[in-house]
């Protein structure tokens, strides 16, 4: 089955500690995106990643770095700089950056502060 | 400004009613809306979307109304069943000078009464 797999579902990070999310996808998709969602709040931009080895900061990327060293995988680093880190953290991706409309969405990693 | 709310955070209606969920939206020249559903700790899922050029758009047990006079979008949902308890929130694609950005709503929870 073609579809996004992020993990680990649930991440708990100590103070100052670097922890990284996994996204993989097999849908062939060229683009790719991180978006945090905290409760009562729409979904903000992190990174995306247009294509292999090129990516762009979004809306909040402070405190979070990625890579794009293959086209299937967009893991994200949450720094020890992010001080709320807290929050549901969802991957999507879409065959070309042109075509938001059809996004596909992981089923996200909840990642929470020791 | 930066903002596509929604008017209600929660919504509650009986098995087998009509639900309508309303999307405000702030930037008249975006080009599509989409609305997801999203169910507890899982990502966001497609239901349906609109191009600007509509005023109105079916799918099965929903609908989608644009009213770009008063920046007003509503998912319908027909019949509505117990599965249909979820968050649900709307999204607007926006183009500026080439680049593109989905901008989403906060989300409103449905949950339906047996």
């Amino acid at each position: 089955d073609g579809g996004i797999t992020q993990s680990p579902k649930y991440l708990f990070r100590k103070e100052g500690q670097n922890v990284t999310l996994s996204c993989e996808q097999n849908l062939n998709h060229d683009a790719m995106y991180w978006y945090r969602q905290d409760p009562g709040q729409g979904l903000r931009l992190i990174y995306y990643s247009q294509i292999v080895n090129d990516f762009q900061k979004g809306d909040i990327a402070e405190g979070y770095s990625v890579s794009r060293e293959k086209k299937e995988s967009f893991p994200l680093t949450v720094t020890s700089a992010q001080k709320n880190p807290t929050a549901f953290y969802l991957c999507a991706s879409t065959l070309r950056h042109s075509q938001l409309e059809k996004l596909f969405f992981g089923s996200g990693t909840q990642l929470s502060v020791l | 400004g930066e903002s596509v709310g929604l008017h209600l955070p929660t919504l509650s209606v009986q098995e087998g009613d009509n639900s309508i969920i309303n999307c405000a939206y702030s930037n008249s020249a975006s080009d599509y809306f989409i609305w997801y559903k999203q169910e507890s700790g899982k990502g966001p899922q497609f239901i349906i979307d609109i191009r600007s050029n509509m005023d109105k758009r079916q799918g099965q047990r929903v609908t989608v109304l644009l009213n770009k006079t008063v920046k007003h979008l509503s998912l319908q949902i027909a019949a509505t069943q117990p599965g249909d308890s979820a968050v649900y929130f709307c999204a607007e694609n926006r183009s500026n000078q080439g680049a593109q950005k989905l901008v989403f709503g906060q989300g409103t929870r449905l949950t339906i009464n047996p």
